[in-house]
């Protein structure tokens, strides 16, 4: 089973614009992850948040947290065509358990 | 290497068939996790490794799944008498463990190895 559910589960946008993925969960969580998985590769970490966290910043990355509603964003700010991949979220304690994940597809 | 190495990369394999696996995972990493992808999903968790002890074992799908870390670094996973839905990605992702620190939880992956069962 898995314990993220990405929303939308495709997102199609124009170079430039930004980019927002959902995220929801269903159990307690230390810490919750988002990684990048380019077409036929492994997973990236893009960032890791921690459950007393609330908002947190990596270059034109911006992931928030929101633990009462068990839901995290990540917002990708002036998208670029590199930025085409799947992206996922993560929760769980020592076993990070991943969702379905979100396809971008960013336009040149 | 400096990174999750996963051999083969590709690998077809006839229905009943046995197949092995292997990941080098990053040097000094204690905890190694093992997923299948099937196309279109995300990484569905296998097993987990702590050095040479395997602590969590309860997404094998069956018992023709069976892994091993026995000297606490690289890793084989043996699919025994494949099935045609065993076809997937199979990742191996390793992690600093409890050592790591703030990183401990981290996981960094190989690129993969994609099974076709025919």
């Amino acid at each position: 089973s898995q314990q993220g559910e990405e929303d939308p589960q495709a997102l199609s946008i124009q170079e430039g614009e930004n980019a927002t993925m959902n995220c929801s969960y269903k159990t307690s969580i230390n810490n919750l992850q988002w990684y990048r998985q380019n077409s036929g590769r492994g997973l990236v970490h893009l960032i890791l948040i921690r459950s007393n966290e609330r908002e947190k910043h990596s270059g034109r990355l911006r992931v928030t947290l929101d633990t009462s509603k068990k839901s995290s964003s990540l917002l990708i700010t002036a998208s670029r065509a590199a930025d085409t991949a799947s992206y996922f979220c993560a929760g769980g304690s020592y076993i990070p358990t991943f969702g379905r994940g979100t396809s971008l597809i960013v336009h040149p | 290497g400096a990174g999750v190495s996963q051999s083969p990369r590709y690998k077809v394999a006839k229905r009943g068939q046995d197949v092995a696996l292997r990941c080098d995972p990053i040097s000094g990493h204690v905890s190694l996790f093992w997923y299948q992808q099937a196309l279109g999903q995300g990484p569905e968790f296998l097993t987990y490794f702590q050095n040479e002890a395997q602590l969590d074992k309860s997404g094998l799908p069956s018992d023709r799944f069976f892994a091993e870390r026995p000297e606490g670094s690289v890793s084989t996973l043996k699919i025994q008498r494949t099935q045609q839905e065993d076809s997937a990605v199979y990742l191996c992702a390793s992690s600093p463990g409890l050592a790591g620190g703030l990183t401990k939880n981290i996981q960094y992956f190989g690129a993969g190895t994609r099974l076709s069962v025919l």
